[in-house]
């Protein structure tokens, strides 16, 4: 069965950090691929995702996102991270081919000032 | 637009009884997806309709069960409620479905089951 694996459940950083956190799927067909947000007293929403292309992908609010297939990753990054990030962050995939939209359990960010 | 709206926002039950959510998707869009968000679980898929129809299923127990109406509203429906049941349940729509779309989330109903 697929899986969605965020092995960071919680980081906490500066401002002014670099972020990166891990996204593994295990599935080896194509996918499609979602990093969503939840920031404190709102709704979920949309980061970034990718379906085909440029591996890189670009979000809102600076954030990146690589796919390596052969790491069965999509890890998400920022360069430089800013209080108003503390939020929380899902990834989610879709194996082509079927209906199911996996999401991961999410990692809690906090940055400090 | 008007977003995703759910309803009620909070709710308080006790062990046997039974809950209907409500969720009203954003205008045209025809999925509506369903999820139960506990801490340390993440986000787990219950099911989505499409044009009235169940599309998809996750691995729900049958006290799980939603339906969706014609103007693209859905409800959930929770029977013999289980302390296990509480989360936040979340209501998504989007386009066309969740898989390929980007998914508007509303704000959750907070189900407590005592």
């Amino acid at each position: 069965a697929q899986s969605v694996s965020q092995h960071n459940h919680h980081v906490i950083l500066s401002e002014a950090a670099s972020l990166e956190l891990g996204c593994n799927y295990s599935y080896g067909g194509t996918v499609n691929l979602f990093w969503y947000v939840q920031y404190p007293g709102q709704h979920l929403q949309l980061l970034l995702k990718y379906f085909s292309g440029d591996p890189l992908v670009k979000g809102i609010k600076g954030f990146e996102a690589e796919f390596i297939k052969s790491k069965f990753s999509f890890n998400l990054r920022k360069p430089s991270v800013q209080w108003s990030d503390t939020a929380e962050y899902f990834c989610a995939v879709n194996a082509m081919g079927t209906d199911k939209l996996i999401f991961g359990t999410g990692t809690r960010l906090q940055v400090f000032p | 637009k008007a977003g995703v709206t759910q309803t009620p926002r909070y709710l308080i039950k006790t062990r046997g009884q039974q809950v209907t959510l409500s969720c009203s998707p954003i205008s045209g869009h025809r999925s509506v997806s369903w999820y139960q968000q506990t801490p340390g679980q993440g986000l787990q898929f219950l099911f989505e309709y499409f044009s009235e129809t169940q599309r998809n299923k996750g691995n729900f127990p049958g006290r799980f069960s939603g339906r969706q109406f014609s103007n693209s509203r859905s409800e959930m429906n929770v029977s013999t409620l289980e302390l296990g049941d509480s989360a936040l349940y979340l209501c998504a729509s989007s386009l066309v479905g969740q898989t390929t779309d980007t998914q508007y989330f509303g704000p959750g109903t907070r189900l407590t089951v005592l």
